[in-house]
């Protein structure tokens, strides 16, 4: 059964970089045909998605986070992550992982605050 | 830019009613377009995928409908544990990493 867990800091001060990981278990993330992503959502507030990745290290960028944002694979570890720059307050959210149209993680807040 | 635009923002029912929400986009995503469910404290859970396919596990009284630019979500009767929140979700045919979603639709109990 997959299963996809988040993990890194719950805190980060601003203008420092948030760094989070997505552990992929119960299947591959070379599976050929699925996309996995980065999906925020502030407190109270609605879905935000962040970008996705390929396999194969082809990714998507939300324009609006684009200059910030960093998404890589590490198909021998079965991960993905995310990094974003430059936070401030504004990046306060849960961050979940997914596979793209199906099944997401059960997700992470993540703090920015000084 | 898609733009997904979900109506209404809130819908007030009561259990064994039945519910319809809409979700309207700014340009065709052909089939492209999923629902899912998110209650308090939890991540979301897909109930709709490609239109009109019922997830793994999802009760039959979920069913989606539409094509092109407008979208609808069907709960037949309503249960208890069916209050929550809605979205909607289109990916793009092309770069087909893309994603977008709706502001959400609030299903609360009347």
């Amino acid at each position: 059964q997959l299963q996809l867990q988040e993990s890194g800091p719950g805190l980060v001060k601003p203008s420092e970089t948030l760094s989070l990981t997505c552990t992929v278990s119960g299947g591959s993330i070379s599976s050929s045909s699925y996309y996995w992503g980065w999906i925020r959502q502030p407190p109270g507030k609605g879905l935000e998605w962040i970008g996705s990745i390929y396999y194969s290290g082809s990714t998507y960028y939300n324009p609006s986070l684009k200059s910030r944002v960093t998404i890589s694979v590490d198909t021998s570890k079965n991960q993905f992550s995310l990094k974003l720059s430059s936070v401030t307050a504004a990046d306060t959210a849960v961050y979940y992982c997914a596979r793209l149209g199906s099944l997401w993680g059960q997700g992470t807040l993540v703090t920015v605050s000084s | 830019e898609i733009v997904l635009t979900q109506s209404p923002a809130t819908l007030s029912l009561s259990p064994g009613e039945r519910a319809t929400l809409s979700c309207r986009a700014s340009q065709s995503v052909s089939s492209y377009l999923a629902w899912y469910q998110q209650k308090p404290g939890q991540a979301p859970r897909l109930l709709i995928y490609d239109a009109s396919n019922r997830a793994t596990g999802i009760p039959a009284r979920f069913s989606g409908s539409g094509s092109g630019t407008d979208f609808t979500l069907t709960i037949s009767s309503l249960e208890p544990e069916d209050f929550a929140v809605y979205y909607c979700q289109q990916r793009s045919n092309w770069p087909p990493g893309w994603i977008t979603f709706g502001q959400g639709t609030r299903l609360e109990i009347k």
